[in-house]
């Protein structure tokens, strides 16, 4: 099984600020034949199901503002907002889905300084 | 646009089976390029996969929760289905149910998510 940890937990950024939000694979998520990186990450708002934000560890969704960027390869991933909006306040998970069960992480709850 | 609808009992016996339906909308669920599953996510705690799901019946199960799981498909219906046996306070949880794209033979993220169900287990 390829579990995911998040780091931090919880996060305070001030409005403008930028969040950055990792993610530790316990083995590699990079698939060699396509040299893609299996890694999601998702926004969870209070309430509202999970939205997904990047696939391939950093191609945007349609439609996801372009302050999220997402980074990194093999088992270490980040989550950047470049300037934090207060509709930013969310919790957020990465998930792998380079085979199953999926595993998501425990997810990293952002809040605004 | 494709929507997805969870339905069922927001509360369960301990001991009995929890029944969840998806009804898709929008959209085929007998497309080829598809799997569906099932998510859930206890009261402020992380998210879960459950199961997924092709048009033929192909499954794929959580082995935490193998022996108690089963997923469904009625492609007349445009429905899948879950049921869960010999439930405790531990399946407490929002239940949701998902699209999961495939590319031969390649997963891909869950793209589209029903809004969720709350189902209690109690006496």
């Amino acid at each position: 099984d390829i579990v995911m940890t998040q780091s931090p937990d919880s996060l305070a950024v001030s409005l403008g600020e930028r969040a950055t939000i990792n993610c530790k694979s316990s083995q590699s998520v990079l698939y060699s034949s396509n040299n893609k990186n299996y890694l999601a990450w998702y926004q969870q708002k209070p309430g509202q199901p999970p939205k997904l934000l990047i696939y391939w560890a950093s191609t945007r969704e349609s439609g996801v503002p372009d302050r999220f960027s997402g980074s990194g390869s093999g088992t270490d991933f980040t989550l950047t907002i470049s300037s934090l909006q207060a509709e930013d306040v969310a919790v957020y998970y990465c998930q792998q889905y380079y085979g199953t069960p999926f595993f998501f992480g425990q997810g990293t709850k952002l809040e605004i300084k | 646009q494709l929507q997805l609808q969870e339905s069922g009992p927001g509360l369960v016996k301990p001991s009995e089976t929890l029944s969840l339906t998806c009804t898709v909308s929008g959209g085929s669920i007998s497309s080829s390029t598809y799997y569906w599953g099932w998510i859930r996510q206890p009261p402020g705690k992380g998210l879960e996969w459950i199961a997924s799901i092709y048009y033929s019946g192909s499954t794929y199960y959580n082995p935490s929760l193998r022996g108690r799981v089963t997923i469904s498909v009625d492609t007349s219906k445009n429905q899948f289905s879950l049921k869960l046996s010999s439930v405790t306070a531990a399946d407490t949880a929002v239940y949701y149910c998902a699209r999961l794209p495939s590319d031969s033979g390649s997963w891909l993220p869950l793209d589209i998510w029903g809004q969720g169900t709350m189902v209690t287990v109690s006496s």
